[in-house]
């Protein structure tokens, strides 16, 4: 089974723009999580989708937004990027129909780097 | 407001000793924790999970200790291996948002021979 996949792997954008990262979970996981990794803050929560409804936010300001197509791929979007959103960010799956403890399976993660 | 804490922000281990890895949580909400391990340039991989009804959970060489009167996990690594070295996460979750995994900080781990 192929495994969790986010591109670009490696982007690098100017202040004031916007970026738009994609995810495609793992084939029948209809769970998609979104995290910013940055050094010394650990993994931060962002969203979570699923079966293309938002049902779980961290917090994070309204520049960060998301969304999941029907075939579960999902796509998170920031706009107005500022210097401090550089990060590494990474998309986790899980089947999780009930939301049940399923673990999360994650990418290698898209490193955003904003200059 | 960090809900999973993670203090030590590294830790040196040598190779066949036990490495303990601590985490502490501040919501009494949270009932199922999980530990994920992260190599460089990869995302974190699932290691073990333990549920808030169990005191231990157990598989191969890493044990997970939950005390929820403390409101404190470690993760057991035992012996310790040099492919044993990476970043260890700990997370929690509460069954109102089962979905929704807080993660701490990370303890870099290095195995030394």
């Amino acid at each position: 089974k192929a495994g969790v996949t986010q591109t670009p792997r490696y982007l690098i954008k100017t202040r004031g723009q916007q970026v738009t990262l994609s995810c495609s979970p793992i084939s029948g996981h209809r769970s998609v999580s979104w995290y910013q990794q940055t050094p010394g803050q650990g993994l931060q929560f962002l969203f979570e989708y699923f079966s293309e409804t938002q049902r779980n936010k961290g917090n994070f300001p309204g520049r960060f937004s998301g969304r999941q197509f029907s075939n579960s791929r999902s796509e998170m979007n920031v706009s107005t990027l500022e210097l401090g959103d550089s990060a590494l960010y990474l998309c986790a799956s899980s089947f999780n129909p009930t939301g049940s403890k399923n673990e999360q399976y994650f990418g290698p993660g898209t490193r955003l780097t904003v200059t | 407001d960090q809900q999973v804490k993670q203090n030590s922000p590294s830790l040196s281990v040598q190779e066949g000793r036990i490495s303990i890895l601590n985490c502490d949580y501040t919501n009494s909400m949270f009932d199922y924790f999980l530990w994920y391990k992260k190599y460089p340039a990869e995302g974190p991989t699932f290691l073990i999970s333990i549920s808030s009804i169990k005191d231990k959970n157990e598989d191969g060489r890493f044990t997970v200790f939950l005390n929820k009167s403390a409101k404190h996990l470690s993760l057991h690594i035992v012996p310790s291996q040099p492919g044993d070295s990476a970043v260890y996460f700990c997370a929690a979750s509460a069954s109102s948002s089962a979905s929704k995994i807080i993660f701490g900080s990370g303890t870099r781990l290095s195995i030394r021979p």
